[in-house]
């Protein structure tokens, strides 16, 4: 069965810090994976992807992702961590062998400290 | 406009009780989606729909009832409700049948409260 782990319930970082939000997968065949924040009280929004290609993905609000294959890793980045990125992190798969639902990982909570 | 409204966005009702949510989108996309999130921020998957079809049902209780009328809307109706029903529940869509390369468009979530 296809599925991610994100081993850290939450992250604390300072401003202006760069941050790293962890995610490793499991799955067989190709990997489809996907990060999502939630802000409080709202739903959840898409960032990026990971679907083939370059193993550094880009994203929204200054995101980035590495793929790593050999490690099965699937890492949140950011350079310059602001104040109003505290919020829930969810990475996520896509199975697409059994019937292509998305499956999320327990989530992380960053923090990031003015 | 919003892309997945949902309705209503706060269901507070006692136990036993009958109570529907309803979810558009305006997305044209063809699947749509109901996602449990609970206490502890779990998300797990309920029910999936593709063109009015159901492509997923996940082990969920059958007070749980799906119903989409068109491709733009999926309803959920849950039957004599019980304290464990609480939680936040989303409604999400996408438009890549069974490629699995499209993301997820969540709605903003209605939250369940049964006292």
């Amino acid at each position: 069965a296809q599925s991610v782990a994100q081993p850290e319930d939450q992250v604390n970082v300072a401003e202006g810090n760069p941050l790293t939000v962890k995610c490793t997968y499991s799955v067989s065949g190709n990997p489809y994976l996907f990060w999502y924040v939630q802000y409080p009280n709202r739903g959840l929004q898409f960032l990026l992807k990971y679907i083939t290609g370059d193993n550094l993905v880009k994203g929204s609000y200054g995101f980035e992702a590495e793929f790593n294959k050999s490690q099965t890793s699937f890492h949140l980045k950011k350079p310059s961590a602001l104040v109003s990125d505290s919020a829930l992190y969810f990475c996520a798969v896509r199975d697409i062998y059994n019937t292509d639902k998305l499956i999320f990982g327990t989530g992380t909570r960053l923090q990031v400290f003015p | 406009d919003t892309a997945v409204s949902q309705t209503p966005k706060y269901l507070v009702t006692q136990m036993g009780n009958d109570k529907s949510i309803k979810c558009e989108q305006n997305l044209g996309h063809d699947t749509m989606y109901w996602y449990k999130q609970d206490s502890k921020k779990f998300l797990k998957i309920m029910f999936s729909y593709n063109n009015k079809e159901l492509i997923i049902n996940e082990t969920v209780p059958n007070r749980f009832s799906p119903k989409s009328p068109d491709k733009a809307h999926l309803n959920l109706h849950i039957n004599s409700l019980e304290l464990g029903d609480s939680a936040v529940y989303f409604c999400a869509s996408s438009q890549d049948s069974g490629s699995g390369t499209g993301e997820l468009f969540f709605g903003e979530g209605s939250r369940l409260t049964v006292l």
